[in-house]
This record gives C-alpha cells, structure tokens and sequence, in this order.
C-alpha cells in the first residue's frame, strides 16, 4: 500500500521560501501523478500544483509565479517550495497522488505551515 | 479560490436522505467527471466517490454520486452520526489545466 509523509518546517517568515517534501512508500513513484493541495485554516481546499509522470507541471494560475513542484525519482519523493510567502499561505499543505485520472486517491496526512514573523 | 459552488451546510436526522450539489461549468463539471471527498476534522481528505458515481472499495453503498450537465449531486442515505464530516467535490478544469475543488459543505446529522 503506498503511504505519504509530508516533511518541512511548520514555521516560516514572510517574504521567505516555504519548502516541503513528500516521500513516497510501498509504491512507485513513475506510477502516478502528484500534486500539492493546501486548506488554510477553517477554509477549504485549493489545489497548487501537479507534476506528471513523465515531468510535465502545472500551477495554479493564482500561485503560478511562486511556486515549483518537481520529482526526484531517485529518492521517491517530491516537492514544493513557494517563495516570497505571506501570512495568506499559512495552511495545512497535503501531496497527494493520482493514477492520471484526476482521482485522488492517495494522500499525505498534511503538514501545517504557519507564516509568521 | 474554490471554482465549484456547493451549499455551505446540510442536515438531516439520523435514517434520513442528504443531497448535495456541486456546481460547476462547461470547462469542469460539464466535460470531465466529478469526484468527492469527505473530510473528518483534523484529518486529510479521502476519496468517496469517483467518476461521478462510482464508490471505491469500503464505501458503503449509503453512499451515490450522479452528474447532469454542468453540476454534480453526492446523496447520503440512511445517514449516520459518524457521516458527520465536511463534503468536496473536485474535478479537472480544462480551461485552468488543474484541478478544481468545491467550496466544500459541512453535514450534520441532528
């Protein structure tokens, strides 16, 4: 069964980079498609950025110019940074997988990022 | 921004029959399947429902999903106290080239 374990910091200053990290398990990585999807508290959820098997991407238009998703296959996992953060991207961020589909089938147990000074 | 427009809340008491919407347009809901997931406080989203209708393995069949056009409805069934969760519906966008969620509509079963 393929498990994800979201890892970086929970704490991060404006105008600073946030950068997290989705190590994948029990499955493989070139099988599926990833994606960042983050829920800012008491909100709901937005999608931030895919990249596909064979390394396409693709951004929220609303985040498109901060953010890079990217795979590192040798190490089966994948990851997000997003710069010059405010406190509008404080959120709990979760990976999630998709088999191309579109169906999320797979997710991380999410990793709360507070940006804060 | 949530693209998907659904009913901030719904209600019902126990054994009753829940609906919710999801409303979309031609360059999501209208041209590609809608998907569900519920969400437990404090927990990540889980798959409910995929390809407008179908369950995945473990969801009980309290649970359907159907597609008219450009909106899609999840109905719960014979609800329970433990269906108390907040409802997304999600889809691919054609014209943004990602996905999009719903605003996402809390139940709560009286």
């Amino acid at each position: 069964q393929v498990h994800l374990q979201e890892s970086g910091p929970g704490l991060v200053k404006p105008s600073e980079t946030l950068s997290l990290t989705c190590a994948v398990s029990g499955g493989s990585i070139s099988s599926y498609y990833w994606s960042w999807i983050r829920q800012a508290p008491g909100k709901g959820l937005e999608w931030v950025a895919f990249v596909s098997n064979s390394g396409f991407s693709n951004y929220n238009p609303s985040l498109k110019s901060r953010v890079t998703i990217s795979v590192d296959t040798s190490k089966t996992q994948f990851s997000l940074k997003l710069t010059s953060v405010t406190t509008a991207d404080t959120a709990v961020y979760y990976c999630a997988g998709d088999l191309g589909d579109s169906i999320f089938s797979l997710w991380g147990q999410g990793t709360m990022v507070t940006v804060s000074s | 921004q949530s693209v998907l427009t659904q009913p901030p809340s719904a209600s019902g008491t126990p054994g009753q029959r829940v609906t919710i919407s999801c409303s979309g347009s031609s360059s999501n809901v209208g041209s590609n399947t809608v998907n569900w997931y519920r969400q437990l406080p404090g927990t990540a989203p889980k798959l409910l429902i995929f390809t407008n209708n179908q369950r995945p393995s473990g969801v009980p069949d309290r649970f359907s999903g159907s597609k008219s056009g450009t909106s899609g409805s999840l109905a719960i069934s014979g609800l329970q106290s433990e269906d108390e969760a907040t409802y997304y519906c999600a889809s691919w966008d054609d014209s943004l080239n990602g996905y999009v969620f719903g605003t996402g509509t809390e139940v709560t079963v009286l």
